[in-house]
C-alpha cells in the first residue's frame, strides 16, 4: 500500500519557468513532510520540511504548500534553474516516529 | 561537520553470500536509519536504531538485520544475498529519535550477481 502518491514521474520546465510536483497522502497521523533533492550518484538532500499546522513555507525559490483537509502537499520551484535537474522526494513522518514514507520521486529537468 | 559517512560505496556479491554495510552518522546524532532505494520500488524504510536500540522496523525479511554501537555507528547485514537485492542502500542520520532533520549519506551500491 502506497501511503505517499507523488506526481507526476517526470517533469521538464523551461529555465526560470516554475515547477510544481504534488504529494497526496492517506494516513492523517502523519506530521512531518520534509522534501529531498537527489542528484544522481548522491543520497537525497534536505531541501524543505512542513508541519500540519502551516499551510505554507518558503525557503529562497522553494515553496512548500499544505493542504490538511485534502490530504495533499506540494513542491513550487520558482525561477527554476538548469542545477535544479534532479529527482525530488516527497516524504511524511508519523507522529512521535523518525520513520520517512517516501513518493516515488519526479525526475526534474530544467531546459536551458 | 563531518557528513554521514557510508562504506563500502561499491559492493559486487554473489547470490547466497552475506554482505556488512557501515554507516558513521554525523557527529552527536544518535539516531540512525536505513533505506533501501531501487528503481521499482523507490525508497523504502529498513531500520531505525536510537541509541543502540531497535526503535522500529520496515517490511523486509529477516535476512536484513541491523545494529548500533555505542558511538552510534550502524552496521546492516544482508543474509542469503538474491539478486533482488541488488539496491543502493542509504543511510540517514538524525540528532533526536523523532521528527528532526535526516541526513542522508551517500548510499552504497550493492550488486548480486
Amino acid at each position: 500500500q502506497q501511503q505517499v502518491k507523488q506526481s507526476p514521474q517526470s517533469l521538464i520546465v523551461q529555465k526560470g519557468g516554475i515547477s510544481i510536483i504534488n504529494c497526496a497522502y492517506e494516513n492523517t497521523a502523519f506530521d512531518y513532510f520534509p522534501w529531498y533533492q537527489q542528484f544522481p550518484g548522491k543520497g537525497p538532500a534536505l531541501l524543505i520540511a512542513i508541519r500540519p499546522d502551516v499551510s505554507e513555507k518558503k525557503e529562497g525559490r522553494f515553496t512548500i504548500s499544505f493542504n490538511k483537509s485534502a490530504k495533499q502537499f506540494s513542491l513550487h520551484i520558482m525561477d527554476s534553474q538548469p542545477g535544479d535537474s534532479a529527482t525530488y522526494f516527497c516524504a511524511a513522518s508519523l507522529e512521535g516516529y523518525s520513520t520517512l514514507t517516501f513518493g516515488k520521486g519526479t525526475m526534474l529537468l530544467v531546459s536551458p | 561537520k563531518a557528513g554521514v559517512t557510508q562504506t563500502p560505496r561499491y559492493l559486487i556479491k554473489t547470490r547466497g553470500q552475506q554482505v556488512t554495510l557501515s554507516c558513521s552518522p554525523i557527529s552527536g546524532h544518535r539516531s540512525v536509519s536505513w533505506y533501501q532505494q531501487t528503481p521499482g520500488q523507490g525508497l523504502q524504510f529498513l531500520f531505525e536504531y536510537f541509541s543502540e536500540t531497535q526503535r522500529n522496523k520496515g517490511n523486509f525479511p529477516g535476512r536484513f538485520s541491523g545494529r548500533q554501537f555505542s558511538n552510534s555507528r550502524s552496521e546492516m547485514n544482508v543474509s542469503t544475498l538474491e539478486l533482488g537485492d541488488s539496491a543502493l542502500y542509504l543511510c540517514a542520520s538524525s540528532s533526536q529519535s523523532v521528527n528532526t532533520e535526516a541526513f542522508f549519506g551517500q548510499g552504497t551500491r550493492l550488486t548480486v550477481v
